[in-house]
């Protein structure tokens, strides 16, 4: 069965310091991932999404996620964290197009001025 | 264009009750998933309409039920509430099969539903 693990519940970084959120998934067969932000009282915003090729993908807003296939992770980063990325976020994965979306549990991201 | 939209926005039931959220997919998609956020938690998948027709369907009772219009709207119903289908409850477009590459789902901003 498909999972997803987010290890830490909340990451807290200085402005203008990179950072780093943490997703390890679980999946039978190439994996489609994916990053989702949620702002309070709001629906899930797509940031960025890997299918295949170039382990590194760059998403919105400045972001960027590498996909490890040895180590199972897609991990998201940004080099310049800034306040107003202080939010939720959700890693998933699926097996295929038009497949279910598996999301982790959630990391709060604390960007502090 | 607009994306995904729902109504209504939040819902106060009390327990037994039968609830029904809706949900219009984003311009030029024509498959609608549906999500269960609880407090705390990431969305748990309930089930996904492609053509009218349940696709896919997660780990949830038959209370929950579904339909699809022929416009590409759905509808979530909740039969006979508890106590914890208190949530938010998302909706989800994306193009259907043969759309070609691979396209991510785009959400809507929820119903708030409190069971009481």
């Amino acid at each position: 069965a498909q999972s997803v693990a987010q290890p830490e519940d909340q990451v807290n970084v200085a402005e203008g310091n990179p950072l780093t959120v943490k997703c390890t998934y679980s999946v039978s067969g190439n994996p489609y991932l994916f990053w989702y932000v949620q702002y309070p009282n709001r629906g899930l915003q797509f940031l960025l999404k890997y299918i295949t090729g170039d382990n590194l993908v760059k998403g919105s807003y400045g972001f960027e996620a590498e996909f490890n296939k040895s180590q199972t992770s897609f991990h998201l980063k940004k080099p310049s964290a800034l306040v107003s990325d202080s939010a939720l976020y959700f890693c998933a994965v699926s097996r295929y197009n038009t497949d279910k979306l598996i999301f982790g549990t959630g990391t709060r991201l604390q960007v502090f001025p | 264009d607009a994306g995904v939209t729902q109504s209504p926005t939040h819902l106060i039931k009390t327990r037994g009750q039968q609830v029904t959220l809706r949900c219009s997919p984003k311009s030029g998609h024509d498959t609608v998933s549906w999500y269960q956020q609880a407090l705390g938690q990431g969305p748990q998948f309930i089930f996904q309409y492609y053509e009218e027709e349940e696709r896919q369907r997660g780990n949830f009772p038959d209370r929950f039920s579904g339909h699809q219009f022929p416009n590409y709207s759905s509808e979530l119903n909740v039969n006979a509430l508890l106590l914890g289908d208190s949530a938010l409850y998302l909706c989800a477009s994306s193009p259907g099969q043969g759309q070609g590459a691979y396209n991510e789902q785009f959400f809507g901003p929820g119903t708030r539903l409190t069971v009481l």
